[in-house]
């Protein structure tokens, strides 16, 4: 089986700007969780999507958002860039149901200058 | 490659010897851990996982125990090779039920030949 993708792999914005980053799970995973991993604040929970919807979300702003398609890839977007969203984006894939087994995707590095 | 962590605790092992890499997780509700490696410009790579009901997994060359009294969990590896060196996380479901993971903050794992 395939892994985990994730496009792009490094992304340079500037402050202001949005981004949009894409993630295809495992073929036959329908949940996509995405997290925020930096170097002071280590690997945060952005939210999780299943079956097209939003089932769980951490404690980020607003301007961080996503979806899920019904094919089950997912993209986020983070609108309003600032300096402090630079940052490895990582996408992880689950079954949704059957077990927690989570697997990752290799990142997309954004900085934001 | 990038940081992942700037000031991780780091564990330096001679090749050949046993690793133990520690974690002490935060919700004594949560039912399912995994440990993750991850190597510097990768994404975390899924190592073992453990749930609740058990206290000690084995797979090839590591070993996952967990104290739920202590809240504490670890990772043995067995005959620690140079290709074991990277960063370590454990990962708690700290909201049960769901995929919402809450990660440690690392070990780096330094092999010495």
């Amino acid at each position: 089986k395939a892994g985990v993708t994730q496009t792009p792999r490094y992304l340079i914005k500037t402050r202001g700007q949005q981004v949009t980053l894409s993630c295809s799970p495992i073929s036959g995973h329908r949940s996509v969780s995405w997290y925020q991993q930096t170097p002071g604040q280590g690997l945060q929970f952005l939210f999780e999507y299943f079956s097209e919807t939003q089932r769980n979300k951490g404690n980020f702003p607003g301007r961080f958002s996503g979806r899920q398609f019904s094919n089950s890839r997912s993209e986020m977007n983070v609108s309003t860039l600032e300096l402090g969203d630079s940052a490895l984006y990582l996408c992880a894939s689950s079954s949704g149901s059957t077990t927690y087994e989570q697997y990752f995707g290799p990142g997309t590095r954004l900085t934001v200058t | 490659g990038e940081s992942v962590g700037l000031h991780l605790p780091t564990l330096s092992v001679q090749e050949g010897d046993n690793s133990i890499i520690n974690c002490a997780y935060s919700n004594s509700a949560s039912d399912y851990f995994i440990w993750y490696k991850q190597e510097s410009g990768k994404g975390p790579q899924f190592i073992i996982d453990i749930r609740s009901n058990m206290d000690k997994r084995q797979g090839q060359r590591v070993t996952v125990l967990l104290n739920k009294t202590v809240k504490h969990l670890s990772l043995q590896i067995a005959a620690t090779q140079p290709g074991d060196s990277a960063v370590y996380f454990c990962a708690e479901n700290g909201d049960p039920g769901t995929y919402k993971y809450i990660f440690g903050t690392g070990t780096r794992l330094k092999v010495l030949a």
